[in-house]
């Protein structure tokens, strides 16, 4: 079974600043990877996803992820936030093999971006 | 633009009470979710379809069950709701395949009194 742990329940960051959100899987296998947003009273959307391949991957919304197999992580960046970039983001994982598509998500990360 | 529609964005029901929540999806994918959302907890699989009358238990059925009659409607149902049923739920769709990427609805809060 795989496990999502992001590394900061709060990341309060100024406008212009970049940000690094932390993200580490636990499992035995590979995985999938995916980083999900979600804007105030909306539901989540997918920002971006790694399946194979390039580890660098990028998003929506000028977002980009690194995954790091020796590290079992996959941290998401922006070099410069925007106001409108204040959200909830959730780090979710998938066995590939596994029949029923279940994805594991971490407990999620508030970014707050100020001016 | 996949459209994932729940059918009310906020309800209030009392202890006891049976509720439904619907959910409908216009994309025509196989796979559909329910998941509820709590602070500090994330996303919680409740059930999940893969195909019409098909159902399988998530991490945390007790209380729930779900129908798809339909491959577009998914219905999650609170038996006897309880307090502690006092909840965000998402439903999601999916194409089949493990690559694919679920899209969610914008939400149904909960709150059982």
């Amino acid at each position: 079974a795989q496990s999502v742990t992001q590394l900061d329940s709060q990341v309060p960051v100024f406008e212009e600043a970049p940000v690094e959100l932390r993200c580490n899987y636990s499992s035995s296998v590979s995985v999938y990877l995916f980083w999900y947003v979600q804007y105030p009273n909306q539901g989540l959307q997918l920002l971006l996803k790694y399946l194979s391949g390039s580890t660098l991957v990028k998003g929506i919304n000028g977002f980009e992820a690194e995954f790091n197999k020796s590290q079992t992580s996959f941290h998401l960046r922006k070099p410069s936030v925007h106001i409108s970039d204040t959200a909830e983001y959730f780090c979710a994982v998938r066995d590939p093999r596994s029949n029923d598509y279940k994805l594991s998500f971490g407990a999620g990360t508030t970014v707050t971006v100020r001016a | 633009d996949v459209k994932v529609t729940q059918s009310s964005r906020y309800l209030v029901k009392r202890t006891g009470e049976k509720v439904f929540l619907e959910c409908v999806q216009d994309m025509d994918h196989e796979n559909m979710f329910w998941y509820r959302q709590d602070p500090g907890l994330g996303l919680r699989l409740i059930y999940f379809s893969y195909d019409v009358k098909m159902k399988e238990k998530g991490d945390i059925p007790e209380g729930y069950s779900v129908s798809r009659e339909k491959k577009e409607r998914f219905s999650l149902i609170l038996e006897s709701a309880s307090t502690n049923q006092t909840s965000m739920y998402l439903c999601a769709s999916s194409f089949w395949g493990a690559a694919q990427p679920q899209h969610f609805g914008d939400g149904t809060r909960l709150s059982i009194l």
